[in-house]
């Protein structure tokens, strides 16, 4: 059973063009969880997502970000315009339905941005 | 305002030493207490789970403490190695609403040394 999946692993972008990352949870799990940690700092919730549909996203910046979970294929964060204080390592992690209000999350690898 | 802190904020031990932990919240109501370790690099990855009735839980050389009176936990390894060498995040969920709403602190960074 393959753990969460993110890619890419690692992306350079320069300012003023878009960051596309991607997140495939772990199998059975439908509730998506996207998370920001800056350097030296703590993880940050962005949004919660389940299928095709946006639960939470008190967390996330109301310009420039997006995401979504279509019923078929991964979870998508997108970042537009980019900016270098959007230099991060964003984690997704996921959860079964049966367990999403006991805060068990899986964690994938991270995404980390790098924005010149 | 819901609140995680952590301390130390960094630690250095030999390898094979002891280290304790220490995570004071302000959650409430709480519903559960989980530690987490995180690599270097990597995403993170939960040792252990408190539930409000419970004191002691341990998962090989890692024992989780909670006093949910003092609302503090600690987080004890024993017989240190250089693989233990991480961020140790502790995360605490509330007792209403989803995983959205957990609480994260800032994590104690470890450094286990020759």
């Amino acid at each position: 059973n393959a753990g969460v999946m993110q890619n890419p692993r690692h992306l350079v972008r320069r300012r003023g063009q878009e960051a596309r990352l991607r997140c495939s949870p772990m199998k059975g799990h439908s509730h998506v969880y996207w998370y920001r940690q800056l350097p030296e700092e703590g993880l940050k919730f962005m949004v919660y997502l389940q299928k095709e549909n946006i639960i939470d996203e008190s967390g996330m910046p109301k310009e420039r970000f997006s995401a979504e979970f279509p019923k078929e294929g991964p979870s998508i964060l997108r970042i537009q315009q980019v900016v270098r204080g959007d230099s991060a390592a964003y984690f997704c992690a996921s959860s079964p339905p049966s367990r999403q209000n006991t805060g068990e999350l899986f964690f994938g690898e991270g995404s980390r941005l790098t924005v010149l | 305002k819901n609140q995680v802190e952590q301390s130390p904020q960094s630690l250095i031990i030999l390898e094979g030493k002891n280290c304790t932990l220490q995570c004071n919240y302000t959650v409430s109501p709480f519903s559960n207490l989980r530690w987490y370790k995180q690599d270097t690099g990597r995403g993170p990855v939960s040792l252990t789970i408190m539930t409000f009735s419970e004191n002691t839980k341990s998962n090989g050389r890692y024992t989780a403490t909670l006093d949910a009176d003092t609302k503090q936990s600690s987080l004890h390894i024993t017989a240190s190695q250089l693989s233990d060498s991480a961020s140790y995040i502790c995360v605490v969920t509330p007792g209403t609403g989803t995983a959205s709403k957990l609480t994260f602190g800032t994590g104690t960074r470890l450094q286990v040394t020759l």
